[in-house]
C-alpha cells in the first residue's frame, strides 16, 4: 500500500518561504504525477500543482509565479516550495499521488496533511 | 478559469435514505478525447480526502456501491442511494479537463 508522508515546518513568517517535503513509501516513484493540494476553511481544496516523476511540472495559474516543485526519485521524495507567504496560505497541506494523465482523473493516495500557519 | 459550483452547502439527511449532491461548471467539462474529467473525493472528519468517482461514473476500488456519479457536459451528480453513519463528511467534485478546480464543497451531516 503507497503512502506518502509530509514534513517540514508548521510556522512560517509573512514574506519568507514555505518548504515542504513529502516521502513516498510502499510503491514506486517512477511514472505518477506528485501533487500538492491545500485545505483552508475560506477556499475548501485547491490544486497547487505536480511534478511527474520525469522532473516535467504543471502548476496552479493562480500561484505559478510563486510556486516550485521537485523531485528526487532516488531518494523517493518531493518538495514544494511556495515564496513570498502571507496570511492567506495558512492552510493543511496534504501531498497526493495522480495515476494518470496529468492527474485529469483526480488523486489515489493521499497525505495525512500537515497544518502550515503564517504568522510572524 | 472553471469554475466549479456545488449544491447544496449542507445536507442533513436521515440514515437510510437517499441524498444527491450537484456540481456545475461554468465551461463544458469534455476534453479533446472525448472523455469528461469530473471526479468526487469525500473528506470524513479528521480524515484526508479519498477519491469517490473518477471520469464522471467509474468507482474506485473499495468504495461501496450506494455511490454513484452521473452527468454530461456541465452538470454532474453523485449519489448516495442509502445514507449511512460512515458517510458523514464534506464531499467535492473536482474538474481535470481545464487545469485542475474543486468545487465548494457539500457537507453532509445526519439529521
Amino acid at each position: 500500500q503507497v503512502q506518502l508522508q509530509e514534513s517540514g515546518p508548521r510556522l512560517v513568517k509573512p514574506s519568507e518561504t514555505l518548504s515542504l517535503s513529502c516521502t513516498v513509501s510502499g510503491g514506486s516513484i517512477t511514472s505518477y504525477y506528485w501533487n500538492w493540494i491545500r485545505l483552508t476553511p475560506e477556499k475548501g481544496l485547491e490544486w497547487i500543482g505536480y511534478v511527474f516523476s520525469s522532473g516535467s511540472t504543471n502548476y496552479n495559474p493562480s500561484l505559478r509565479s510563486r510556486v516550485a516543485i521537485s523531485v528526487d526519485t532516488s531518494k523517493k521524495y518531493f518538495s514544494l516550495k511556495l515564496s513570498s507567504v502571507t496570511a492567506a496560505d495558512t492552510a493543511v497541506y496534504y501531498c497526493a499521488r495522480a495515476s494518470c494523465c496529468g492527474a485529469k482523473m483526480g488523486f489515489d493516495f493521499w497525505g495525512q496533511g500537515t497544518q502550515v500557519t503564517v504568522s510572524s | 478559469d472553471v469554475v466549479m459550483t456545488q449544491s447544496p452547502l449542507s445536507l442533513p439527511v436521515t440514515l437510510g435514505q437517499p441524498a444527491s449532491i450537484s456540481c456545475r461548471s461554468n465551461q463544458s467539462l469534455v476534453d479533446s478525447d472525448g472523455g469528461a474529467y469530473l471526479n468526487w473525493f469525500q473528506r470524513r472528519p479528521g480524515q484526508s480526502p479519498r477519491r469517490l468517482i473518477y471520469k464522471v461514473s467509474n468507482r474506485d476500488s473499495g468504495v461501496p456501491d450506494r455511490f454513484s456519479g452521473s452527468g454530461s457536459g456541465t452538470d454532474f451528480t453523485l449519489k448516495i442511494s442509502r445514507v449511512e453513519a460512515e458517510d458523514v463528511g464534506v464531499y467535492y467534485c473536482m474538474q481535470g479537463t481545464h487545469s485542475l478546480t474543486f468545487g465548494g464543497g457539500t457537507k453532509v451531516e445526519i439529521k
